[in-house]
């Protein structure tokens, strides 16, 4: 089984609805992160936690919400889909020990698709 | 906010062949990573450097940090169909937990 568990794997939905995008993972890390990936701009962060309860904007959070209720759940909302938030959503954790906080573990990507 | 330019941003080579592609940017990092991602797939860490001048191997892939610590460059050498990826950088700076990524170099591997 998968360490980081992305649902849905695709999803298309309509310009105004309210969509949610989770993320589970087994791997016991502390901190997870939303990134988002369009082609030739690379990955962009979205949101990111360092514990349970702990929110952080990103580069990009405008449009975005998170929810973290457990360490290991990490859900990606957006309350009004646009189309330019067609992308794939990555999830990712890593430990919080230094030397060990910037290697990430990603989940196997969202496609989301705003028509 | 940070910028990291790499290149090539894609690449088509014969199997057999070595590659070489950089990474630059404005600013300095403390930390450079690299990770591929396989098509369908998310991002997976190939190589962590720690220091300006480091010059580290993973199999086939060797990465090194720029001594002016604003670069990073990854060769594999003896490219195989499966090395077929998106190649990114990514560079870290002070203390904070947020990786600033690259925009990608894409790798096609012909047989």
């Amino acid at each position: 089984d998968a360490d980081v568990t992305q649902t849905p794997r695709n999803r298309i939905t309509k310009t105004g609805k309210r969509i949610m995008l989770e993320c589970s993972q087994t791997k016991g890390h502390d901190r997870m992160y939303w990134y988002r990936q369009d082609p030739g701009l690379g990955l962009r962060l979205i949101y990111y936690s360092f514990d349970v309860k702990d929110i952080n904007k990103g580069e990009i959070s405008d449009g975005y919400s998170v929810s973290r209720q457990a360490q290991a759940k990490f859900s990606l909302s957006l309350e009004s889909a646009i189309p330019n938030q067609t992308a794939l959503y990555f999830c990712a954790t890593s430990e919080g020990r230094v030397g060990y906080n910037e290697k990430l573990f990603f989940g196997s990507g969202t496609q989301l698709s705003v028509l | 906010g940070q910028q990291l330019n790499q290149s090539p941003q894609s690449m088509f080579i014969q199997e057999g062949e070595d590659v070489s592609m950089n990474c630059t940017s404005s600013s300095i990092f403390n930390t450079w990573l690299w990770y591929k991602q396989d098509p369908g797939e998310g991002p997976v860490l190939l190589i962590a450097l720690y220091k300006a001048g480091e010059l580290t191997s993973n199999g086939r892939l060797t990465a090194q940090f720029g001594i002016t610590r604003k670069d990073s460059f990854l060769n594999i050498s003896a490219s195989i169909p499966s090395d077929v990826g998106i190649y990114f950088c990514a560079g870290l700076t002070g203390t904070a937990s947020k990786l600033t990524f690259g925009t990608g170099t894409r790798l096609q591997v012909t047989l």
